[in-house]
């Protein structure tokens, strides 16, 4: 199975920093990759696929980039709203994975 | 509106069976690749099973197989995931999610596009 390794796996940051996730494949997965948010008790939410495609409604502050076996998720301003936890997740084969996760917390 | 909505969660003995069910509606559930994700309390999401449209691949996280069986129904929009054997370690909400996409016949589904609101589900004597 590929192992997807996420970090940082909790980030403190303010209102206005630029914030930057990185998610490491443990094989190539070429560019079949998503980025989902998720908050406490909800489902989680596309943002980005095929590594760097934004999600139709997801605000421009996102984005991603990479492709091989590494990847970042950027939100150049963060938000109020985007305090949450993000989750990598490849689909290069049938047998799916999601990284650990990054908790984005109020510093 | 797109909505997936998953059922049949609750409390299970260690040991027991348990079938979860996710009601598709507002498009063509034929015409989709769907998925189980659960997620254990306090943890991340972990992948379990995805369907082909048809009903005639399946695939499993490797630890899974031989416990868990994914079935659909398409004539009634409805996904299931059989449990049985439960383990404590299966204490989790379990999502239901479609696969997207992006070529007309899809050999290998693309990412999940759509979740459903999760059912939990807790094995526990």
């Amino acid at each position: 199975d590929i192992q997807m390794t996420q970090s940082p796996s909790t980030l403190s940051a303010s209102v206005g920093d630029r914030v930057t996730i990185t998610c490491r494949a443990s094989q190539s997965i070429s560019s079949w990759l998503a980025w989902y948010q998720q908050k406490p008790g909800k489902a989680p939410k596309l943002l980005i696929y095929k590594a760097s495609t934004l999600e139709t409604g997801v605000p421009s502050r996102f984005s991603g980039s990479g492709s091989g076996t590494e990847f970042t998720l950027t939100i150049s301003s963060l938000q109020p709203d985007d305090f949450a936890t993000y989750y990598c997740h490849q689909y290069n084969n049938y047998l799916r994975t999601f990284g650990q996760g990054t908790k984005v917390e109020i510093k | 509106e797109v909505q997936l909505v998953e059922s049949g969660g609750g409390l299970v003995q260690p040991g027991g069976s348990l079938t979860l069910s996710c009601a598709a509606s507002g498009f063509t559930f034929s015409r989709f690749w769907m998925t189980w994700v659960r997620q254990g309390p306090g943890k991340g999401l972990e992948w379990v099973a995805t369907i082909k449209e048809d009903g005639s691949e399946t695939y499993y996280e490797d630890s899974l197989k031989g416990r868990f069986t994914i079935s659909r129904d398409n004539p009634k929009n409805s996904l299931h995931l059989q449990m049985v054997s439960l383990r404590a370690e299966d204490t989790a909400v379990y999502y239901c999610a479609r696969v997207y996409c992006t070529s007309d016949i899809c050999y290998l589904p693309d990412y999940i596009d759509v979740w459903g609101k999760g059912t939990a589900v807790t094995v526990s004597s």
